[in-house]
């Protein structure tokens, strides 16, 4: 079965700092995976996605994420965090058969001043 | 301008009473999702239609009705068979083909009395 699994429930960096979050997942074919942010009691954004092609795809907000195929793993990036960019962050891939989206557990950030 | 709309922004329910949320697009996309979140849970998918007068049920269906009459809309009916209803529920639309993307609607925070 398809999964995501986001390893860390809680990170907390420094602003400035740069930031790596983690993702895994578990999928058959070539995955279609997507990272997304939520802010407190909104809906969720899209950061960026990966379909095929280049591996390191560039996203909103100086956030960027790389698809390494041998490691199954499509982990997010930014090199400077700012304060703003504390939230949720959501890793997902979608089933192609079905469409239906899996979503990992979430990653929350916090960023300290 | 373009998006999805949810509402109430909050919802109470009274024991044994039915309560719907609405959740609207005008991006004129086929397929709808509804799913729910609870603290460290990331998201669960209730229903999703992938068109028209059609839908199937997700992962966690029990307790809920949805129906798609128009594409537009996509109401979820939390019936008083849902024994734990408090969470926040959230609305998707799917852009299918070579840009598919799932978008959000800000969501709907269901609590109980």
């Amino acid at each position: 079965a398809q999964s995501v699994t986001q390893p860390d429930i809680h990170i907390t960096v420094s602003e400035g700092a740069s930031l790596e979050l983690r993702c895994n997942y578990s999928y058959g074919a070539t995955p279609y995976l997507f990272w997304y942010v939520q802010s407190p009691g909104q809906g969720l954004q899209l950061l960026l996605k990966y379909f095929s092609g280049d591996t390191l795809v560039q996203g909103i907000k100086g956030f960027e994420a790389e698809f390494k195929r041998s490691q199954s793993s499509f982990n997010l990036r930014k090199p400077s965090v700012h304060w703003s960019d504390a939230a949720e962050y959501f890793c997902a891939v979608v089933n192609s058969g079905t469409y239906k989206y899996i979503f990992g557990t979430g990653t929350r950030l916090k960023v300290l001043a | 301008d373009g998006g999805i709309t949810q509402s109430p922004k909050y919802l109470f329910r009274k024991e044994g009473q039915n309560v719907t949320l609405s959740c609207e697009q005008n991006l004129n996309h086929d397929a709808m999702y509804w799913y729910r979140q609870d603290p460290g849970q990331g998201l669960r998918l209730i229903y999703y239609s992938q068109i028209v007068n059609d839908f199937q049920k997700g992962d966690i269906a029990e307790g809920y009705s949805v129906s798609r009459e128009k594409k537009e809309s996509f109401p979820l009916t939390v019936t008083s068979a849902q024994k734990n209803p408090t969470a926040f529920y959230l609305c998707a639309s799917r852009r299918a083909g070579v840009r598919e993307t799932q978008y959000f609607g800000p969501g709907t925070r269901l609590l109980v009395l």
